[in-house]
């Protein structure tokens, strides 16, 4: 059980471009999803958390009009990168928060690798 | 501020020796703890976790940890490592009042030596 996926694992696109990620809860419900940036050879930098119907919160320095993120369902999240350029390449991964069994864990997409050409 | 700290960047090991990661953390109450294993170009898996009771937790994979609040400490341990654990570690804090947003120390490399 807890199994979070994101779609897709690669992706490479032209600077000036939107790249869409999917990041789904495949059996639990997720009322709060996080979504994480990752440098080559860093550790995981949280961006922005995600509640299911209502607006994303940014972390400080994390431009939310270029990272848009939306929460529609209890197992969707998704993070748009908007006109994306160079600097943006980078492993991005999300996490769903389950609170089942009274524990509160949250468990990791596999990531995306976005290139930016 | 919350604050994880892993002071060992890389830890080489011979395959069948113990192994110990160190994990600091800095919060105002007792946090929620978390180490998980990430392999080169995946995301992450949990190997175990600390919220309260017993200080002495087991894990996935043989790991297991041991919360000591009088030294903020969170330490990962194996008493046999497999050429298969090769990977990077990271230890993590989450803070339960703020959606268990985590902060996650810089990560310790581990090689294993055949």
């Amino acid at each position: 059980g807890a199994v979070v996926s994101q779609h897709p694992s690669r992706v490479i696109c032209k600077s000036g471009t939107s790249v869409k990620i999917e990041c789904r809860s495949l059996d639990f419900q997720a009322t709060t999803m996080f979504w994480y940036r990752q440098f080559p050879k860093q550790s995981l930098m949280l961006m922005a958390t995600s509640n299911e119907g209502s607006k994303a919160t940014y972390e400080q320095g994390v431009e939310k009009d270029k990272f848009l993120i939306n929460h529609a369902s209890l197992t969707l999240s998704t993070l748009t990168v908007t006109s994306a350029h160079p600097e943006d390449s980078s492993f991005y991964i999300c996490s769903a928060r389950s609170s089942s069994a009274g524990t509160d864990t949250q468990y990791f997409g596999p990531g995306t690798r976005l290139t930016v050409l | 501020a919350q604050s994880v700290t892993q002071p060992d960047i890389h830890i080489t090991v011979s395959e069948g020796a113990s192994l110990e990661l160190r994990c600091n953390y800095s919060y105002g109450a007792t946090p929620y703890l978390f180490w998980y294993v990430q392999s080169p170009g995946q995301g992450l898996q949990l190997l175990l976790k600390y919220f309260s009771g017993d200080t002495l937790v087991q894990g996935i994979k043989g790991f297991e940890a041991e919360f000591k609040r009088s030294q903020s400490s969170f330490n990962l341990r194996k008493p046999s490592v497999h050429w298969s654990d090769a990977a990077e570690y990271f230890c993590a804090v989450g803070v339960p009042e703020d959606f268990n947003k985590f902060y996650f120390g810089s990560g310790t490399k581990l090689n294993v030596k055949p």
